[in-house]
């Protein structure tokens, strides 16, 4: 059964950083592309970040680009989210998800549960 | 970039059919596939349907998916509406290294 549990949710400062982590089992963990998606209080689905299986490619959001960075290590089977320079707009959940193998990077099979960042002074 | 519109908000009765459009605004809705994930009252999303009219394994075939080019649209049916069906249904896709998902669609179901 795939397993993501997403940690390091929590109350931020503006201006400042936070790293997301997504543990992973129940599948090959380097063989799937891997997704970030976040949702504000009360609001829709929007996509954050993506990476691919070996991590070579990577696509953001142009509301995050240049301050948040995705990354994996793939022998400790965890996806990661470096967030820096946090606005009170990143106060979401986020949501770790993968992809499935015909349509990697571009769709999702399975999400976590969620970890909620606030952005508050 | 492009946008996809859902109705803000749909209402049947439990046993009824009701089918939930997403229409994307510029480019071929063909060009990329469409995926329809549900999000229930303060749950996690899930995945229903990927790649246009692929049902995840477990997903009732109560569900179904299809894709109508005429109208560069994408559409989610759900037959037999049960209580446990009234969620929150997001359309997704994809275009020049870009997701874009529906603003979503609140289905009750009374």
């Amino acid at each position: 059964e795939v397993q993501l549990v997403e940690s390091g949710g929590g109350v931020a400062q503006p201006g400042g950083s936070r790293r997301l982590s997504c543990a992973a089992s129940g599948f090959t963990f380097h063989s799937f592309a891997m997704i970030w998606v976040r949702q504000s209080p009360g609001g829709a689905l929007q996509w954050v970040s993506a990476i691919s299986g070996s991590g070579s490619r990577t696509d953001t959001a142009d509301p995050v680009k240049g301050r948040f960075s995705i990354s994996r290590d793939n022998s400790r089977s965890t996806l990661y989210l470096q967030m820096n320079n946090l606005t009170v707009a990143d106060t979401a959940v986020y949501y770790c998800a993968k992809s499935p193998p015909s349509s990697s990077m571009v769709a999702i099979d399975n999400w976590g549960q969620g970890t909620l960042v606030i952005v508050s002074s | 970039n492009f946008m996809l519109a859902q109705p803000h908000s749909l209402s049947e009765s439990p046993g009824k059919t009701v089918t939930i459009s997403c229409t994307r605004s510029s480019d071929s809705i063909s060009n990329n596939y469409v995926q329809w994930y549900q999000q229930r009252p303060g749950r996690a999303p899930t995945t229903i349907i990927f790649e246009d009219d692929q049902r995840l394994s477990g997903v009732p075939d109560r569900f179904s998916a299809s894709i109508d080019s005429s109208s560069n649209s994408a559409s989610l049916t759900i037959s037999g509406l049960k209580t446990e069906d009234e969620a929150d249904y997001y359309c997704q896709s994809y275009g020049n290294t870009n997701w874009v998902f529906g603003g979503g669609t609140r289905l009750t179901v009374l």
